[in-house]
């Protein structure tokens, strides 16, 4: 199985900060790579696919980039609505895999 | 509007089995390859299992936590999913979502689609 390994596990940043989360593909993935986000209580809604393109309607202050292993998504300015879990997803190979989640929290 | 609604968790002993509903509407079930994925309480998400269209001859997979116990299935004339349980464990207990997987295109790859819409939930219950 493909390991999916998200970090930081959690951060505290304040409302307009740019903030970056790296997820780590335990073998190449090609560019068959996803990210989520969830509010508490909620489904996960998609944001990104394929790396770097955004799911309809996701604003252009999320964005993604990596390549093989090594994958980032960025938040370009942090807007209060932002503050979620994030999680990873390869979609490569069986079985699907996620990555373990990163808290977005208010400082 | 593509919705996505799931229904049927409910509270079972574990050994028991539950039959999860997910009503689709907007979009014409069987073109698209579906999926469940579950979240533990307070955990991370975890894929179950797939069940590919029409046209790839509705051939499932699963998690090796399910296979043998799960079972993915549609019904076309609802425009529904549903995911069979049985021999629940308190490993289990999650809530489940069903997820719909995007791919366009005549020359779609769909082994190497995404997810676009993910249904809202229903919680699942495994007592000892």
């Amino acid at each position: 199985d493909i390991q999916m390994t998200q970090s930081p596990s959690s951060l505290s940043a304040s409302v307009g900060d740019r903030v970056t989360i790296t997820c780590r593909a335990s073998q190449g993935i090609s560019n068959n790579l996803a990210w989520f986000q969830q509010k508490l209580g909620a489904a996960p809604k998609s944001l990104i696919y394929g790396v770097s393109s955004l799911q309809s309607g996701v604003p252009s202050k999320f964005s993604g980039s990596g390549s093989g292993t090594d994958f980032t998504l960025t938040i370009s300015s942090l807007q209060p609505e932002d503050f979620a879990t994030y999680y990873c997803q390869q979609y490569d190979s069986y079985p699907l895999t996620f990555g373990g989640g990163t808290k977005v929290e208010i400082k | 509007e593509v919705r996505l609604v799931e229904s049927g968790g409910d509270l079972v002993q574990s050994g028991g089995s539950l039959r999860l509903s997910c009503a689709a509407s907007g979009f014409t079930l069987s073109d698209h390859y579906m999926d469940w994925v579950r979240q533990a309480p307070g955990k991370g998400l975890e894929w179950v299992g797939r069940i590919r269209n029409k046209a790839n001859s509705d051939t499932t997979e699963y998690a090796a936590s399910v296979k043998s116990r799960f079972t993915i299935s549609r019904d076309a004339s609802k425009n529904s999913l549903y995911l069979q349980m049985n021999s629940l464990t308190t490993e289990d207990t999650a809530v489940y979502f069903c997820a719909r997987v995007y791919c366009s295109g005549s020359d779609c790859p769909w082994e190497k689609a995404y997810f676009d819409h993910w249904g809202q939930g229903t919680l699942v219950t495994v007592s000892s």
